[in-house]
């Protein structure tokens, strides 16, 4: 099974919503990553688990705060945010984290948010 | 700084006809990815570069890493409709840190 899942695949929230994003991956991967991607423009790096630990936080607001239950799933609670941050939003995972070789991304088909 | 280009920014071409993209760094690097997405889709793993000099191929897909290990390059032979989409490229620097995607080439095909 080399498959990443994510639900929903589309979200209205608004901007006083509590709302949150899942992903789970069943390949042993022990790295998973939450991506940002605008229209036209590449995947933009948000946070890194490696090991079910935070190991990158790319600055991003506090109004995104990601989880790792375990070792197969990731989540993404979304409170307060804002209208730019309608986006899709992409769970990958790859064997392990990068820095080392570089590991192949297994990416999820991402979660449409628009907030209003 | 490590600065990456990735050109051209869009490419229109008719079916049949070649393409290519290219990443180019001002720096040396590690090693790198290829990934393509559909329109409406996730990126998806296409190949991963790490040898100076390196050639692989995939059908009608020819993929290089520069001597230098600062350009690589996505060469599509005979476009399909299928090829549609953007083709990013996805770099790490010397120093092994994380990996970064470049800006990405969408292609139109016209048939």
């Amino acid at each position: 099974d080399t498959e990443v899942t994510q639900t929903p695949k589309h979200l209205v929230m608004g901007m006083t919503n509590k709302k949150s994003l899942k992903c789970e991956q069943h390949m042993g991967h022990r790295a998973m990553y939450w991506y940002k991607q605008k229209a036209k423009k590449p995947p933009e790096l948000m946070f890194v688990y490696s090991y079910e630990k935070l190991s990158i936080n790319e600055s991003v607001p506090s109004r995104f705060s990601p989880e790792c239950p375990n070792s197969s799933l990731l989540n993404l609670h979304l409170h307060a945010l804002q209208p730019e941050d309608s986006a899709l939003y992409l769970c990958a995972s790859s064997w392990l984290a990068d820095p080392g070789e570089g590991y192949e991304q297994y990416f999820g088909p991402g979660t449409r948010l628009t907030v209003t | 700084g490590q600065q990456v280009m990735q050109i051209p920014q869009y490419q229109h071409v008719q079916e049949g006809e070649d393409f290519t993209t290219y990443c180019n760094s001002s720096t040396t690097l590690s090693n790198i990815q290829w990934y393509k997405q559909r329109p409406g889709g996730h990126p998806v793993f296409l190949i991963q570069l790490v040898k100076s000099g390196e050639v692989k191929k995939q059908k009608r897909l020819t993929f290089q890493f520069g001597e230098a290990k600062k350009n690589s390059s996505l060469h599509i032979t005979a476009t399909q409709t299928t090829d549609v989409g953007t083709y990013f490229c996805r770099y790490g620097g010397t120093s092994y840190g994380k990996l970064t995607f470049g800006q990405g080439t969408i292609l139109t095909v016209h048939p």
